[in-house]
């Protein structure tokens, strides 16, 4: 256990379905990430939420809908997404300096129909 | 974009030392470097951080040239338990130092 849990751990939606991912950190920290995670490609940063505010969006698409109401949760709102964003989401949190070790939930297994 | 560059991959035995190098020569200048291990269906997990010369923990060693272009992540007498995936992580100073992650090597340890 890191301190990071997310839910659901799989998830099957249809490309017109809306759903949430869900995160929570019990850890004190500040920061959240999301990252993207495909099958033979790196760890993609999505966002970066600091204190509640978004400080890094990487160019990710409008159908990725972040939100942070708190330093212990995020949430990832899907909709109208296509059968290429199927991968594994991951969730971190560090206590907020650029460099802090980040601590990763076990993710989200996401595939898209 | 430069970016981080891993071997895909590396095989070992048992009670060797594995030595894991990572290219990143566009590191930013006040970035430290870190690596982390993830197993399948799991997050990575901090490993160890260095900024320059060596750094040593109870699991690894990390080494750093002084230009910084590059590092060296070096577990001793690996065991199977150390089969996983391990990842770079640096700041980028060639895209808008962002923080970005090597493509991973995966590391199989073999009895």
């Amino acid at each position: 256990e890191t301190g990071v849990t997310q839910t659901p751990r799989h998830l099957v939606m249809g490309m017109t379905n809306k759903k949430s991912l869900k995160c929570e950190q019990h850890l004190g920290h500040n920061a959240m990430y999301w990252y993207k995670q495909s099958a033979k490609k790196p760890l993609e940063l999505m966002f970066v939420y600091n204190f509640k505010e978004q400080t890094e969006n990487n160019s990710v698409p409008s159908r990725f809908s972040p939100e942070c109401p708190n330093s212990s949760h995020l949430f990832l709102h899907l909709h109208t997404l296509q059968p290429e964003d199927s991968a594994l989401y991951l969730c971190a949190s560090s206590p907020g300096e650029r460099d802090d070790e980040q601590y990763f939930g076990p993710g989200t297994r996401l595939t898209v129909t | 974009l430069a970016k981080t560059t891993q071997p895909i991959s590396m095989d070992s035995y048992e009670g060797q030392e594995v030595n894991i190098t990572c290219s990143h020569n566009n590191i930013a200048t006040n970035d430290y470097i870190t690596w982390y291990q993830q197993f399948p269906s799991q997050g990575p997990r901090f490993i160890i951080q260095g900024y320059k010369t060596k750094v040593t923990n109870e699991v690894a060693s990390l080494f750093i040239p002084a230009d910084r272009k590059s590092s060296t992540l070096s577990l001793p007498r690996v065991s199977l338990s150390d089969t996983a995936v391990y990842y770079c992580l640096v700041g980028d100073n060639s895209n808008d130092y962002k923080l970005s992650f090597g493509a991973g090597t995966t590391v199989t340890v073999r009895a």
